[in-house]
């Protein structure tokens, strides 16, 4: 079966870096991309990009372009989010959702999601 | 930006049908995805291309599109049913959009 399980939670001060993991396995690494999708407490669902692991090309959301990076490893079958610059406002779940493309495709299966704590 | 719109909340009681809507500017023409979230749990697509059920997904939950509305309906509603559901497109200017989401209460 597929399955993406992610790294785990993270508590981090205002201005640190964070980053998130998500090792997939059941279906050939190459063939989907990862979403990375966040959750505030409370709060509904916010796309932060898309990376392709065929050609590593990567699609961020506008909010966050210059202090997010994707990236993979295609020898251990994962996917990485770092952030950057973090603030308060950054709490949150943080899931990755594979999809086939960057637009249009939904997102079929999930990790279980990551909390990060942004506090002083 | 793309915006989607949801009632933020229908109440249903057990066996009854549960109807949730999502409204965008020509909604018809994006393909939608329906997602479930319980608490705590990480979203479950439940719908997608409007229409199609994935195979784990119970045959109680369907959907369709038109113009500026799509709708997923829950038929023969039963308690587990009782969750956060997002609609979600993608947009050629806004990439991915989600719907603000809708919970329904099974009473």
């Amino acid at each position: 079966q597929v399955h993406l399980v992610q790294s785990g939670a993270e508590v981090k001060k205002p201005g640190a870096s964070v980053k998130v993991s998500c090792s997939v396995s059941g279906y050939p690494f190459i063939d989907y991309g990862i979403s990375w999708v966040r959750q505030a407490p409370g709060q509904g669902l916010e796309w932060m990009g898309w990376i392709s692991p065929y050609t590593g090309k990567t699609y961020y959301a506008k909010n966050l372009q210059g202090r997010v990076t994707m990236t993979t490893d295609t020898s251990t079958s994962t996917f990485y989010m770092e952030m950057r610059s973090l603030r308060s406002d950054d709490t949150a779940v943080i899931y990755c959702a594979r999809s086939q493309e960057r637009g249009g495709f939904p997102f079929d299966f999930w990790g279980q999601g990551t909390l990060l704590t942004v506090s002083p | 930006s793309y915006v989607l719109t949801q009632p933020p909340s229908v109440s249903v009681a057990p066996g009854q049908t549960a109807t949730i809507t999502c409204g965008g500017n020509d909604l018809g023409s994006k393909s939608v995805h329906w997602l479930q979230q319980k608490p705590g749990q990480a979203p479950v697509l439940v719908i997608y291309y409007d229409n199609v059920r994935p195979s784990a997904i119970p045959g109680r939950f369907s959907g369709s599109s038109s113009g500026e509305t799509a709708t997923l309906t829950i038929s023969r509603v039963e308690a587990d049913d009782e969750a956060d559901y997002y609609c979600h497109v993608w947009d050629s200017t806004s990439d991915h959009v989600f719907g603000p989401g809708t919970k329904v209460t099974v009473l």
